[in-house]
């Protein structure tokens, strides 16, 4: 069975940096992109950061570029996003999603989320 | 970066109804698209993939149709259950973006 779970949300001020973590487990971790999705409370999803497989090709949503970072460990079956100079707006319900492998499509398995509240 | 409009934002709708929900891409995306439900608190499922496509375990009152950029997400016979908000992810290209999502409502 597919699992990913996230954790390491919390409280955070602005300015500070919060580290989120989504352990996956039940497949192939090393085969798969993977994602970050958020959702500010009550708004829509917003997609924030994909990375392939191999850490080769990293892509970032504007509103977090230069301020996050997205990375995997394959051997601990781990994906990460680290988050810098958080700002009230990034508050919001985290999620990792499962990307793509050749002859799959994405976004099929989620975790369950963690929030993340960004306030002084 | 491709612009996802979804249309209606929100709508009313009676149990037994057929509901269609549209998705514009700004670009072609060919079938990249994929559609989800969420319910208030939980985490989003997948309905949709590849534009047509089925996810398994979901009910065949669930549909997808489109390609390049008009999506449309088809309930042929709304149930209780299907009371949600559903959104639009285009994965052609990145940034990935979802459609501003469209909460599905008792009539």
């Amino acid at each position: 069975e597919v699992q990913l779970v996230e954790s390491g949300g919390g409280l955070v001020k602005p300015g500070g940096s919060l580290r989120l973590s989504c352990a996956a487990s039940g497949f192939t971790f090393s085969s798969y992109s993977m994602n970050w999705v958020r959702q500010a409370p009550g708004k829509g999803l917003e997609w924030v950061s994909s990375i392939s497989s191999s850490s080769s090709y990293i892509y970032y949503a504007d509103s977090v570029k230069g301020r996050f970072t997205i990375s995997r460990d394959n051997a601990k079956n781990s994906l990460y996003l680290q988050m810098n100079s958080l700002r009230a707006e990034d508050t919001a319900v985290y999620y990792c999603a499962r990307g793509t492998r050749v002859g799959e499509t994405p976004f099929d398995y989620w975790g369950q989320g963690t929030l993340v509240t960004v306030s002084s | 970066d491709i612009q996802m409009t979804q249309s209606p934002s929100a709508m009313s709708a009676s149990v037994g109804d057929r509901v269609t929900i549209t998705c514009r891409a700004s670009q072609g995306i060919s079938n990249y698209l994929a559609w989800f439900q969420q319910k208030p608190g939980k985490v989003p499922k997948r309905l949709i993939y590849a534009a047509s496509s089925l996810q398994s375990g979901v009910p065949s009152r669930f549909s997808g149709s489109g390609s390049g950029t008009e999506f449309t997400l088809t309930i042929s016979s709304l149930q209780p259950e299907d009371f949600a908000t559903y959104y639009c992810l285009q994965h052609s290209t990145y940034p990935h973006s979802f459609g501003q999502g469209t909460k599905l409502e008792i009539k």
